[in-house]
C-alpha cells in the first residue's frame, strides 16, 4: 500500500499570501489529520477531518483551515502568512478516529514551508 | 497549557548502552501513549504503544514502563545503534473524540 502523500514538499512563501497543503490518505483511511512541527513548540494538532467533517481542531487562529474530500484527500490552507508559520506541516491518516490503539496516525513526510 | 512533558530534550548515548526517555502526563483520562520515531526529512513513525492497565511493553530492544499513580511514562532502549540516532515523540490520547497529543519531543544520538 502506498503511504501518506503530501505535496509539495518545500514551499517558500512571502508574508500575506496564501497556501494551501494537500494530502493523499492511505487507501481506505477515512481519517486525517493535520499538525504543525516546530523546533519549538513540537508537533501541535491543527485539525482532523472524517468522512468530509470537522472532527476537532487545535487551538490555531482562524487563518488555518481545512477540508476533506469525499475520497479522503484533504488540504490545509493558510491565509495571510506570518513568519511565524514557517513550519513542517504534517498530515496522518488512519482507518477510524486518529491516534487511538486501533487507529494509530501514519505520518506522511510533510511539508515544509518557509515564510519570508 | 502542555498535556505531555518530555525530557531530556537531547540524548546521547554509546552504541550498546541504555537510552531512556520520560514523559509525564497531566489528564488522568488518557488512556493510550504511543511513541513515535522520526528520522530527518521523514514523518513520524509508530514504534510502540501501551494502554494503562500494563505496567510493560516490550517489542525486541523497545520497552515502555507506565506508572499510572505517578502518571509518567517512558521508553527504554536496549542495545542501543547508531541507527536509532532519531528524534523520539511520546504522546497520549483519550478514547472518544480527542486527538493524540505530542510531547515535545528528544533527540537522541547513539555514537560508536
Amino acid at each position: 500500500k502506498a503511504g501518506v502523500t503530501q505535496t509539495p514538499r518545500y514551499l517558500i512563501k512571502t508574508r500575506g499570501q496564501q497556501v494551501t497543503l494537500s494530502c493523499s490518505p492511505i487507501s481506505g483511511h477515512r481519517s486525517v489529520s493535520w499538525y504543525q512541527q516546530t523546533p519549538g513548540q513540537g508537533l501541535q494538532f491543527l485539525f482532523e477531518y472524517f468522512s468530509e467533517t470537522q472532527r476537532n481542531k487545535g487551538n490555531f487562529p482562524g487563518r488555518f483551515s481545512g477540508r476533506q474530500f469525499s475520497n479522503s484527500r484533504s488540504e490545509m490552507n493558510v491565509s495571510t502568512l506570518e513568519l511565524g508559520d514557517s513550519a513542517l506541516y504534517l498530515c496522518a491518516s488512519s482507518p477510524e478516529q486518529g491516534g487511538i490503539g486501533n487507529s494509530p496516525l501514519h505520518f506522511g513526510n510533510g511539508t515544509r514551508l518557509t515564510v519570508t | 497549557q502542555q498535556q505531555v512533558k518530555q525530557s531530556p530534550q537531547s540524548l546521547i548515548v554509546q552504541k550498546g548502552g541504555i537510552s531512556i526517555i520520560n514523559c509525564a502526563y497531566e489528564n488522568t483520562a488518557f488512556d493510550y501513549f504511543p511513541w513515535y520515531q522520526q528520522f530527518p526529512g521523514k514523518g513520524p513513525a509508530l514504534l510502540i504503544a501501551i494502554r494503562p492497565d500494563v505496567s510493560e511493553k516490550k517489542e525486541g530492544r523497545f520497552t515502555i514502563s507506565f506508572n499510572k499513580s505517578a502518571k509518567q511514562f517512558s521508553l527504554h532502549i536496549m542495545d542501543s545503534q547508531p541507527g536509532d540516532s532519531a528524534t523520539y515523540f511520546c504522546a497520549a490520547s483519550e478514547s472518544g473524540n480527542t486527538p493524540l497529543v505530542f510531547g515535545k519531543g528528544t533527540r537522541l544520538s547513539v555514537i560508536a
